[in-house]
């Protein structure tokens, strides 16, 4: 059963600019969360989408913003970029209650 | 207040011996559950143990144990014979509520990490 797969695995972008990352989960998981993971804040939760629909979303600014597909695949977005968005940004999937698993994550670098 | 605290940030554990990672949590809600994960250099995170808050037994997966206390709001990861390989940082997360419409609630918040280095 293969993994949840993130694209790409690195970037590098300027200040400015806008990116797009994209997830693929899990086959048959219908949940896709983002998490975005810097040295000064940690672990950051920024949104969740279920069936199409985003359920949660954590304290980020406007500017980042996602999507899920008809085939559970979800994307992110991060317009305007600013050096503070450098980061690992990971996507994780889940089905049952107890799980939700990682991919390896895309690490964005801003300059 | 921090939800989740793990108040080590490096441990040292020698090969072979079992070490517990410490992680408190904060949360008014009855309904909960509690993860770990394990972060490599290589930056994916690996789940490695799920306790829900109504469990009745403490969550065991191979050589990983959670030591679930809930009156004091603990939920430690206890790894046994401990390997060169679980070099890592840890995590500590929670989820809070129970299934959200549709399926279950995946917005987790994390704790800052344990840093954990086992010699040889």
């Amino acid at each position: 059963k293969a993994g949840v797969t993130q694209t790409p695995r690195y970037l590098i972008k300027t200040r400015g600019q806008q990116v797009t990352l994209s997830c693929s989960p899990i086959s048959g998981h219908r949940s896709v969360s983002w998490y975005q993971q810097t040295p000064g804040q940690g672990l950051q939760f920024l949104f969740e989408y279920f069936s199409e629909t985003q359920r949660n979303k954590g304290n980020f600014p406007g500017r980042f913003s996602g999507r899920q597909f008809s085939n559970s695949r979800s994307e992110m977005n991060v317009s305007t970029l600013e050096l503070g968005d450098s980061a690992l940004y990971l996507c994780a999937t889940g089905q049952g209650i107890g799980e939700l698993f990682f991919g390896e994550g895309s690490r964005l670098t801003v300059l | 207040a921090q939800k989740i605290t793990q108040t080590q940030p490096g441990m040292f554990v020698q090969e072979k011996e079992a070490v517990t990672l410490d992680c408190t949590y904060d949360t008014s809600d009855p309904s909960y559950g509690l993860f770990w994960y394990k972060q490599p250099s290589s930056g994916e995170m690996i789940f490695l143990i799920y306790q829900g808050s109504y469990d009745q037994q403490n969550a065991t997966e191979g050589r990983y144990s959670l030591n679930f206390q809930k009156a004091r709001k603990s939920a430690n990861l206890v790894i046994s014979a401990s390997q060169l390989g679980d070099s890592a940082m840890y995590f500590c997360a929670m989820r809070e509520g129970g299934r959200g419409s549709g399926g279950s609630n995946y917005k987790l918040t994390f704790g800052k990490g344990t840093l954990l280095t086992v010699n040889p």
